[in-house]
């Protein structure tokens, strides 16, 4: 069965610097979420969208933005990176059925970013 | 506000020993849910169980089994006959929202299975 697939698996960066990470959700998922993870620590939630549309946000700095595009695939992008943006960037994807049972999160590989 | 917390911060067995690693939430909500994930050293999150608020009936799978006691607020799992491959770390979490929103992870537990 087709996953989550996050894009790319390993980034360097320079500080100052921009990165954007992308997220392609398993097919027919219409939410994503993205989390953080930084060294020894759990994953923290950054913003999720619904059909295209921000639906939550967490922890996600002001540096940081993201979208969801019409073919439902996201893409987080970050600037002026500092040493501490160094972490584990989890994409995750769900269907939602409002009337249905709870919507799984079918979490992606990660993007290991390492910011120099 | 929801809240995990797992005391466990390290722990080690030898093989074929039995492990369970602790969790205790917090939440005003009668319905939720709550998760156990696997991280190995590789970095991906691995999906172990999903309980909602509403079953409290334990769950045995394979060499995993849970135990979900509303009463103390916490969902433990146990690892019997634990194996080199389960070391790893292991988050338990807890969702208040039906729409898999809310989604808050407890601090983790390294579990180290020495051979």
């Amino acid at each position: 069965a087709a996953g989550v697939i996050q894009s790319p698996r390993h980034l360097i960066k320079e500080k100052r610097e921009t990165a954007t990470l992308k997220c392609y959700p398993i097919p027919r998922h219409d939410t994503v979420y993205w989390y953080q993870q930084g060294p020894g620590q759990d994953p923290q939630f950054l913003i999720s969208f619904y059909e295209k549309m921000q639906s939550d946000k967490g922890s996600i700095p002001d540096r940081f933005s993201a979208q969801q595009f019409s073919d439902y695939h996201s893409e987080l992008n970050m600037s002026s990176l500092e040493l501490g943006d160094s972490a584990l960037y989890f994409c995750a994807s769900s269907l939602v059925e409002r009337f249905g049972s709870y919507n799984e999160q079918f979490f992606g590989p990660g993007t290991r970013l390492t910011v120099l | 506000a929801q809240k995990v917390t797992q005391a466990q911060t390290e722990i080690s067995v030898v093989e074929k020993e039995d492990v369970t690693l602790d969790c205790v939430y917090e939440t005003r909500d009668t319905t939720y849910y709550l998760f156990w994930y696997k991280q190995p050293p590789s970095g991906e999150l691995v999906f172990l169980i999903r309980r909602n608020s509403f079953d409290e009936q334990n769950e045995i799978s394979g060499r995993y089994s849970w135990n979900f006691q509303k009463s103390t607020s916490s969902f433990n799992f146990t690892i019997t006959a634990s194996q080199v491959v389960d070391s790893a770390v292991y988050f338990c979490a807890l969702s208040e929202d039906n729409y898999g929103q809310n989604f808050v992870f407890g601090p983790g537990t390294r579990l180290s299975v020495l051979p």
